[in-house]
């Protein structure tokens, strides 16, 4: 089983409609993220929390909500999906339990809406 | 200005060379690391380096702190080495920030 599982893979829904894409780890780490990417844009940071009862806006948190239910799970949400948040949605984790963690990513979540 | 500029952004090789992919950044960091995105998605991480020079099989990654640039370099490249490289900055333990990609494809 892969360390972090994001799911569903493929979403594609309709202007307007909440979605929920769930990410969870084995990798035991307290830091999880929630990135998007577009077509020639870096990973952008929607959403990161350092431990259960932490929850910080990225660059990009408008229109997104997340829940931390517990250190492994970490949930995103599109509250009313609109076109433009068409995009690659990518989970991840790090231990910085020392000065610099390594990244471990999920295998992304495509949604589409229409 | 983007804080983390990757160049080139396309690079067609043929098998066998070698191959070097640039990236340069305005911020201080704790560690830079580049990561490897294939054609179904899926990122995987490569090097993590704060100093010098690290090497894993055919990959080379080295960085300079001073010049704010780092390099990654594949030796004998392959048709498989066909990718994305992505360069992401650390900053100090909070946050990571991320270049545009380098798309390569190598061809046999």
């Amino acid at each position: 089983d892969a360390d972090v599982t994001q799911t569903p893979r493929n979403r594609i829904t309709k202007t307007g409609k909440r979605i929920m894409l769930e990410c969870s780890q084995t990798k035991g780490h307290d830091r999880m993220y929630w990135y998007r990417q577009d077509p020639g844009l870096g990973l952008r940071l929607i959403y990161y929390s350092f431990d259960v009862k932490d929850i910080n806006k990225g660059e990009i948190s408008d229109g997104y909500s997340v829940s931390r239910q517990a250190q492994a799970k970490f949930s995103l949400s599109l509250e009313s999906a609109i076109p433009n948040q068409t995009a690659l949605y990518f989970c991840a984790t790090s231990d910085l339990s020392f000065t610099t963690g390594e990244l471990f990513f999920g295998e992304g979540s495509r949604l589409t809406v229409l | 200005k983007n804080e983390v500029e990757q160049s080139p952004q396309n690079l067609t090789a043929q098998e066998g060379e070698f191959i070097t992919i640039n990236c340069s950044y305005s911020v201080g960091i704790s560690a830079l690391h580049w990561l490897q995105q294939h054609p179904g998605g899926g990122i995987v991480s490569l090097f993590m380096l704060s100093s010098g020079k690290k090497k894993h099989g055919r990959l080379i990654a080295t960085i300079n702190i001073q010049e704010k640039h780092s390099s990654l370099h594949i030796t004998a490249s392959h048709p498989r080495d066909s990718a994305v490289y992505i360069c992401a900055v650390e900053n100090y333990g909070q946050n990571f920030v991320f270049g545009p990609g380098t798309r390569l494809s190598v061809l046999p």
